[in-house]
């Protein structure tokens, strides 16, 4: 099955400073990358996405970056302030879609 | 927007008995349901996939008779965690998507389930 690896596991960062989370995958065949934010008991909010033929994405201070060759993705968020604390999870779209499946998530905690 | 509501938020049940979960689209037919647990401080994980009207596919290591899926119409799914145990306590959470929109997952709000 699909295996996703989520790098750091925890990340601490200052206010104003960027935090980038990675992912690494196995299966040549996803070609949908979203992330998403879970705040403590809240379902995960998608924050951005990205698809296989588009290398980079940006949103305001959010944006992804994919690497297909070397099979990994990247969550780049820059000025970050308090309100960023989450829990992120990066996931992959399998093939047809028909399932998606979640990386083992980032701990996010930005500091005043 | 797309809105799946997703009931009860939470439930405490005792050990042996059975409770279910449903989840509702609101807006939009949902033509595929995605059902996820989550222990506390690790990731979602998915149980199964159900197409309306199919038998719902049961990802490895879960058991389809402990808990059952159904998916009988385009706005509603539900999942019966059918003799419950203390270790089945968890965070279940539902995601619905659209044919039309197959990079779209809505997500309902999760239900938090205690087995005492």
């Amino acid at each position: 099955g699909e295996n996703v690896e989520q790098h750091p596991s925890t990340l601490s960062v200052q206010e104003g400073d960027s935090a980038v989370i990675k992912c690494t995958y196995s299966d040549s065949a996803s070609n949908y990358f979203p992330w998403y934010k879970q705040e403590l008991g809240k379902r995960p909010q998608l924050i951005i996405d990205i698809r296989s033929n588009v290398g980079e994405k940006k949103d305001q201070r959010i944006a992804v970056t994919l690497n297909k060759t070397a099979k990994h993705f990247s969550l780049h968020i820059t000025e970050t302030q308090p309100e960023d604390s989450a829990v992120y999870f990066c996931a992959l779209g399998d093939t047809g879609f028909q399932k998606l499946v979640f990386g083992t998530g980032t701990r996010l905690l930005v500091s005043p | 927007g797309a809105v799946v509501s997703q009931h009860p938020s939470w439930v405490i049940c005792k050990s042996g008995t059975s409770v279910k979960i449903e989840c509702r689209s609101l807006d939009f037919q949902a033509t595929t349901m995605f059902w996820y647990r989550q222990f506390p401080k690790q990731s979602l994980m998915l149980m199964a996939t159900s197409n309306e009207g199919s038998k719902a596919t049961y990802e490895q290591g879960v058991e389809k008779d402990k808990f059952l899926i159904n998916h009988a119409s385009l706005t509603l799914s539900t999942l019966t965690v059918t003799s419950a145990h203390p270790e089945d306590s968890s965070f279940y959470i539902c995601s619905a998507r659209r044919a039309s929109q197959p990079y779209g997952y809505t997500f309902g709000s999760g239900t938090r389930l205690t087995v005492v």
